[in-house]
């Protein structure tokens, strides 16, 4: 199984909204609506954001939402604030599999 | 609320074994409506997920190191566990125990350890 396909970086100033992408195959993103994303913070452990593609749990700002279009998922943040400066990783089921991307990491400008 | 604690050693020799347990605090290992997981993150890079297991014992493994994983499951203890065979230096990495929902999200991380293979 091969990682998802996550850019490297991206950037925004505070207030502004930013989208990273998430590109699978119809083995795994495309085939299935369990996408997940995580928000890492140097040092620190993974923190669950979106779960299901499109869901958040109880206590995350509904400044995140994510989507999906076809083997393409997506996070936006609106509304940018400098404590989302962080990695953001990609997550997706994939048959009895779990499969990650490689991680993107946000600068707020 | 439930929490889960890495334990094991923070070196091992390369050729050899690599053992780590999650113990699982404030709640059921036995809970029908998640699965437990490992995954790791080596120094600078992304995560890569090992393996999961049902409280039933049925395990799931990343295809590119099920040769060398084991992964089995204490019921009794809440403990979950964790073998990785001859070990090299490039399964030196932070390992993660986590809990994973039934539609393949990790909800609840423990702080991970890091385990360094080196003679």
């Amino acid at each position: 199984q091969s990682a998802l396909t996550q850019p490297r970086s991206v950037s925004g100033s505070p207030g502004q909204s930013v989208t990273i992408s998430c590109t699978g195959t119809s083995s795994d993103v495309g085939g299935y609506n369990y996408v997940s994303w995580y928000q890492q913070h140097p040092g620190k452990a993974p923190k669950l954001m979106i779960y299901d593609v499109s869901k958040r749990p109880s206590g995350v700002p509904d400044r995140f939402s994510g989507s999906k279009s076809g083997n393409t998922a997506s996070l936006t943040i609106s509304g940018l604030q400098a404590e989302d400066e962080a990695d953001y990783y990609c997550c997706s089921y994939a048959g009895s599999h779990v499969v990650f991307g490689g991680g993107t990491k946000l600068t707020v400008l | 609320q439930l929490q889960l604690q890495e334990s094991g050693p923070g070196l091992v020799k390369p050729s050899e074994t690599l053992s780590l347990t999650c113990t699982v605090s404030g709640g059921s290992i036995s809970s029908s409506s998640y699965y437990w997981g490992w995954i790791r993150q080596p120094p600078g890079k992304g995560l890569e997920w090992i393996g999961s297991i049902y409280y039933s014992g049925s395990t799931y493994y990343n295809p590119s190191l099920k040769s060398r994983v084991t992964i089995s499951v204490d019921t009794s203890k809440n403990q979950f566990s964790l073998k990785l065979s001859s070990v090299t230096a490039a399964d030196t990495a932070v390992y993660y125990c986590a809990r994973l929902g039934l539609t393949a999200a990790f909800d609840i991380w423990g702080q991970g350890t890091m385990v360094t293979v080196s003679s």
